[in-house]
């Protein structure tokens, strides 16, 4: 199946900086890409879909001030996490739609802990 | 609005054979699929459903019936590695629109 590559698997910051999350796929062009938070034992919730060469779409209730999507080419989207807080300490997971009905492909997934 | 309901937990001991129920109801349907999540890690694509009827593939077989806005996961001879999380997800519409998550089961499996 296609591969999505997440960066990085895991990061560690002070509250109040700004920690960027890159998603890519790295054998198709992905016009749409996803961004999910998932809390611990929680399911995935939809933060944002980005498409590419355009302004993401946030969910209700997902601040865009605070979580900057770019997607700047067919294979690579970022979230950025700005003035990081301890409540923003989750799993967040980008996957990228190959244009099929089926299934979306899934990066490994960013762990996110602030201090 | 959307929503997909599972189970929250089931249990089984190894060898045996689970069905993980999911019922929906969401604006716009193009699919029901499911996915596999192991504590840490990211989901992996289990099956993917976009007709009524029985896709099966090895231990793993999904099912679906539109006008009953219902699916289900079947799982044969289970094993203890596929104690994990399984979501059903739903597809509100065509290429370019997210998946939509169910909240989740835990399975566990045991000797």
């Amino acid at each position: 199946g296609a591969v999505v590559s997440q960066h990085p698997s895991w990061v560690i910051c002070k509250s109040g900086t700004s920690v960027k999350i890159e998603c890519r796929s790295l054998d198709f062009q992905a016009t749409t890409m996803f961004w999910y938070r998932q809390f611990p034992k929680q399911s995935l919730m939809l933060m944002a879909t980005s498409n590419e060469g355009s302004k993401a779409t946030y969910e209700q209730g997902v601040e865009k001030d605070k979580f900057l999507i770019n997607h700047a080419s067919l294979t690579l989207s970022t979230l950025t996490v700005t003035s990081a807080h301890p409540e923003d300490s989750s799993f967040y997971i980008c996957s990228a739609d190959q244009g099929t009905a089926g299934e979306l492909f899934f990066g490994e997934g960013s762990r996110l802990t602030v201090l | 609005g959307q929503s997909l309901e599972q189970p929250s937990e089931v249990t089984a001991v190894e060898g045996a054979i689970v069905q993980i129920n999911c019922t929906y109801q969401t604006s716009g349907f193009y699919g029901l699929s499911w996915y596999q999540q192991h504590d840490g890690g990211a989901p992996t694509f289990l099956s993917y459903n976009g007709l009524d009827g029985l896709e099966e593939t090895g231990r793993f077989s999904s099912f679906l019936s539109r006008s009953d806005s219902y699916g289900y996961l079947l799982l044969q001879e289970l094993q203890m590695k596929d104690s994990a999380s399984y979501f059903c997800a739903v597809r509100g519409g065509k290429a370019g629109t997210a998946l939509i998550f169910g909240k989740g089961t835990t399975l566990s499996v045991s000797s």
